[in-house]
């Protein structure tokens, strides 16, 4: 079974520039997760959608962050414009299906901004 | 809101060693409580959970047993490898229906040959 794929692996941008970064869930999974991992901090959750729709973007910066889940298979994340304080690596999550407890993780993309 | 705090790392130990990382947690309902862990460029793989008070988790040769009354989950190998060197995350989620996960920090450890 294919993992949670992330693409890209690293990106290094300048600041006031947009930023884009894609996910593909585990085939089947209806949750998605996005998640914003400081370097020394644990991962934050900054999204969640549940098939197509958005159950939980409390903490997401509305002002320049953005996610869609076009389908409810695979997502975009979109930063525009960047700040330095963005520089994290963006990791993307899945899970099977309401009450599964488990979700598994994509290898991230590594975001500097500079 | 949720919390989980973990011991600062790095955590550096000498092969076969024994490991204890301490996780503790806050939480307003009951969760279930995990560790995940991070290899260098890798994403987070779930290393072990449990979902009740008393159960243990195990995976790999560590253990983390869930302590309601003291709000713990202490992760803990008998003899560490090399291969082990990794960040590990404690993390809750709690049991609605869209469960989040709340992470901590993570520990570093390193474990030398």
């Amino acid at each position: 079974e294919a993992g949670v794929a992330q693409s890209p692996r690293y990106k290094i941008i300048e600041k006031r520039q947009s930023v884009a970064f894609w996910c593909n869930p585990i085939s089947g999974h209806a949750t998605l997760y996005w998640y914003q991992q400081i370097l020394g901090q644990g991962p934050k959750l900054l999204i969640q959608f549940q098939n197509n729709g958005v159950v939980d973007d409390s903490q997401l910066p509305k002002d320049r962050f953005s996610a869609e889940r076009l389908k409810g298979v695979d997502s975009t994340l979109k930063i525009q414009p960047a700040k330095l304080e963005d520089s994290a690596v963006y990791l993307c999550a899945s899970r099977a299906r309401q009450g599964a407890d488990i979700q598994y993780f994509g290898a991230g993309t590594r975001l500097s901004v500079l | 809101g949720d919390s989980v705090t973990q011991m600062e790392g790095p955590v550096t130990l000498s092969e076969e060693a024994f490991l204890t990382i301490n996780c503790t947690y806050t939480a307003t309902g009951y969760p279930s409580l995990f560790w995940y862990v991070q290899y260098p460029g890798e994403g987070l793989q779930l290393l072990l959970k449990a979902t009740k008070a008393d159960d243990k988790g195990s995976n790999k040769g560590f253990e983390a047993t869930y302590r309601k009354e003291t709000t713990s989950f202490h992760l803990e190998k008998g003899s560490v490898q090399v291969s082990d060197s990794a960040v590990y995350f404690c993390a809750l989620s709690d049991r609605g229906g869209y469960s989040t996960l709340t992470f901590g920090k993570g520990t570093m450890l390193l474990v030398s040959p």
